[in-house]
């Protein structure tokens, strides 16, 4: 079955505690992003990566790093997590550019930074 | 970079009615993608629409484009309580460097 799976579901952790979110897709999709959903401000793209080793900030990459060494994996990483990084996490793929492709969720990371 | 505005912020409907969902946009675009994502969930894609198409069907969905006014509509017919969800517009300009923009999404509510 054709999907994008991000682990872990649900994350309570304190601030400072480095953390890593994992991205997999099946897909062989080469656009890969992260987007963060909070409550009146929609979703908002932090990282994307058009291919293996190329990756380029969204509309909302303070705090974050990704990384891109293999084309199925797509990891978000919260060096120093901070309370304002509290959010409901999603990753994608596409085939194709973003802008041109239906996008591919996981199903979403519910981080809460204390 | 654009960004697709929904209307209404939230819908109820009974069973078996219509729904319209409207969304407008800021500057000229490739396409237009409507997705869908029920409570806790991630977002499932609907529907493609691109700018040199007026209208595009899917089962019970019907989506519309207007590029003259920026304008785009979700038409959901005979909808069931399984249609409960929050409804994204997302528009993309079609550049590599640019991903979809979305909006803030119209929630809706089939009542039974």
């Amino acid at each position: 079955e054709a999907q994008v799976t991000q682990n872990p579901r649900y994350l309570i952790t304190v601030t400072g505690k480095k953390l890593t979110v994992t991205c997999s897709q099946n897909m062989n999709h080469e656009y890969m992003s992260w987007y963060r959903q909070d409550p009146g401000l929609g979703l908002r793209q932090i990282y994307y990566s058009m291919n293996v080793e190329v990756t380029d900030k969204g509309d909302v990459p303070e705090g974050y790093k990704v990384s891109r060494k293999e084309k199925r994996n797509f990891p978000l990483i919260l060096e120093s997590p901070s309370p304002n990084q509290t959010s409901l996490y999603f990753c994608a793929s596409s085939l194709s550019p973003q802008g041109f492709q239906p996008q591919h969720f996981g199903d979403g990371t519910r981080l809460s930074i204390l | 970079s654009q960004q697709g505005e929904e209307d209404p912020q939230a819908l109820s409907i009974q069973e078996g009615e219509n729904a319209t969902m409207n969304c407008s946009y800021k500057t000229s675009i490739n396409n237009l993608q409507w997705y869908r994502q029920n409570s806790g969930r991630g977002l499932v894609h609907l529907i493609l629409i691109r700018s040199n198409e007026r209208e595009k069907h899917s089962g019970r969905l019907r989506v519309t484009l207007d590029t003259s006014k920026k304008s785009s509509s979700l038409l959901i017919t005979a909808s069931r309580a399984a249609d409960t969800a929050s409804y994204f517009c997302a528009t993309g300009s079609g550049g590599g460097a640019d991903g979809l923009t979305f909006g803030k999404g119209t929630h809706l509510i089939i009542q039974p």
